[in-house]
């Protein structure tokens, strides 16, 4: 069984670094084709991807994001990491951590969601 | 601006079949696997269709693509059925996940 739990600050301060952590469970990073991403969802808006990273440690970034995103895996923890610099209230949102299957010749979309963690940016 | 393009709402009385629609393009929908998925009020998304038309869900739904447009299509429709529906898939252009809009459905 797959599940997928974030966690994180609910409120953090503008300009501050936002830290949040995916730990899963029923896969293993270090198993081909395994990947976690994150999603976020502003209130009432559309979903929005964020990053990715593979088994092999590739990563991958929405690029309108990119120079503020970090990424990364504990393997042997079963975590996954994303940091957000600089947040501004636009970056309030409920953040989801995913699982995704990389196969050969094959990028597919999330399949399995974690039940998501609320951030509010204010001061 | 998003790169999948999904009508912001649909409606249908009970019973009736539904189809929402996504407009891509050959960088994504072209040339990748299309997903669906259900987000009902204050929960997460659910995975309804994967690898374009294989079902996660009963078999009131369903999924189709062609070229560069996809579409999920709800049978039977079901009062439960009324909350905001996204199609996602990689983008090779981008390298990365993109989402639609979202489409409401309202049953009336």
């Amino acid at each position: 069984q797959v599940t997928l739990r974030e966690s994180g600050p609910a409120l953090v301060k503008p300009t501050q670094t936002l830290t949040l952590t995916c730990t899963f469970s029923g896969f293993s990073l270090s198993t081909g084709a395994m990947c976690v991403s994150w999603v976020r969802q502003p209130p009432g808006k559309a979903l929005e991807w964020l990053a990715l990273i593979t088994w092999d440690d590739d990563k991958y970034y929405n690029t309108s994001l990119k120079t503020r995103l970090t990424i990364s895996k504990d393997t042997s923890k079963n975590q996954v990491v994303l940091t957000m610099t600089n947040m501004d209230p636009v970056d309030t949102a409920t953040y989801y951590c995913t699982r995704m299957l990389r196969r050969v010749g094959a990028w597919e979309s999330p399949d399995y969601w974690g039940q998501g963690t609320q951030v509010t940016v204010s001061s | 601006q998003s790169v999948l393009t999904q009508p912001p709402s649909a409606s249908g009385t009970p019973g009736q079949r539904v189809t929402i629609s996504c407009s891509g393009s050959s960088s994504n929908i072209g040339s990748n696997y299309v997903y669906w998925y259900q987000q009902l009020p204050g929960t997460a998304p659910k995975l309804l269709i994967y690898k374009n038309n294989q079902r996660g869900v009963p078999d009131r739904f369903s999924g189709s693509k062609s070229g560069t447009s996809a579409s999920l299509a709800i049978s039977g429709l079901r009062s439960e059925d009324e909350a905001d529906y996204y199609c996602a898939t990689w983008d090779d252009s981008l390298s990365g996940v993109v989402f639609g809009r979202g489409t409401k459905l309202t049953v009336l």
